[in-house]
């Protein structure tokens, strides 16, 4: 267990439907970090919050939306669904103090229907 | 960009052997570091080993091992006396050393079984 936890852990949906994903980071940790695995796409970054504030950004549609609140917690906004949306999303954390090792949460997997 | 490949889509192996899992990765940094994921049929993504570019001596976590090759861009992952709970895929993955913003770049995976 690596201590990020991430709900739901299974979501199916509907083409065109608006789905949340919410990810609370390890205890101390103030970053947080959104990646997608997909089968034709692999594993790719997302987007990174640091203490509430977007950090770097990478393959996200602009469909998709994040962001960190006050209690560090995370969450994932992925709005007019597409069946190629389905995909295992994960959510990892890292230590404040440059640490550079992510911990990964158990992910949320994504059925578009 | 940067880009890691992992040429070896799937290797098998007899338990107790070792067993080596390649990684090579395309950089013009010259401080990053390299880490070694595995996701076993549960689909946790564990983090197994940890490189730092700048340090020459190769990181070693009990059973597994590293060969980190700076000027090859090689990053090699060893694993000794292999045990059926190491069947997983296995992610090779290059993040950049910036403070404050930090992605990790993954390659395309390989999939290890141990077989009894």
């Amino acid at each position: 267990d690596s201590g990020v936890t991430q709900t739901p852990k299974h979501l199916i949906t509907a083409t065109g439907q608006r789905v949340t994903l919410r990810c609370s980071p390890r205890s101390g940790d103030l970053s947080v970090y959104w990646y997608q695995q997909s089968l034709d796409q692999g594993l790719q970054f997302l987007i990174h919050y640091y203490n509430g504030e977007e950090r770097a950004k990478g393959n996200i549609l602009e469909r998709f939306s994040a962001q960190q609140f006050p209690d560090l917690h995370s969450e994932l906004n992925l709005s007019s669904l597409e069946l190629g949306d389905s995909a295992l999303y994960f959510c990892a954390s890292s230590p404040p103090w440059g640490a550079s090792e992510q911990y990964f949460g158990p992910g949320t997997r994504l059925t578009v229907t | 960009a940067q880009t890691v490949t992992q040429s070896q889509p799937e290797m098998s192996v007899q338990e107790a052997e070792t067993v080596t899992l390649s990684c090579t990765y395309d950089t013009s940094e010259s401080n990053y570091y390299l880490f070694w994921y595995k996701q076993p049929p549960s689909r946790q993504m564990i983090l197994v080993i940890r490189q730092e570019a700048y340090k020459q001596q190769n990181a070693t976590e009990n059973r597994f091992s590293v060969n980190f090759q700076k000027a090859a861009k090689s990053f090699s992952l060893k694993i000794s006396d292999s045990q059926l709970g190491d069947t997983a895929m296995y992610f090779c993955a290059f993040m950049k050393h910036i403070q404050g913003a930090q992605k990790l770049v993954f390659g395309q995976g390989t999939r290890l079984t141990i077989n009894p």
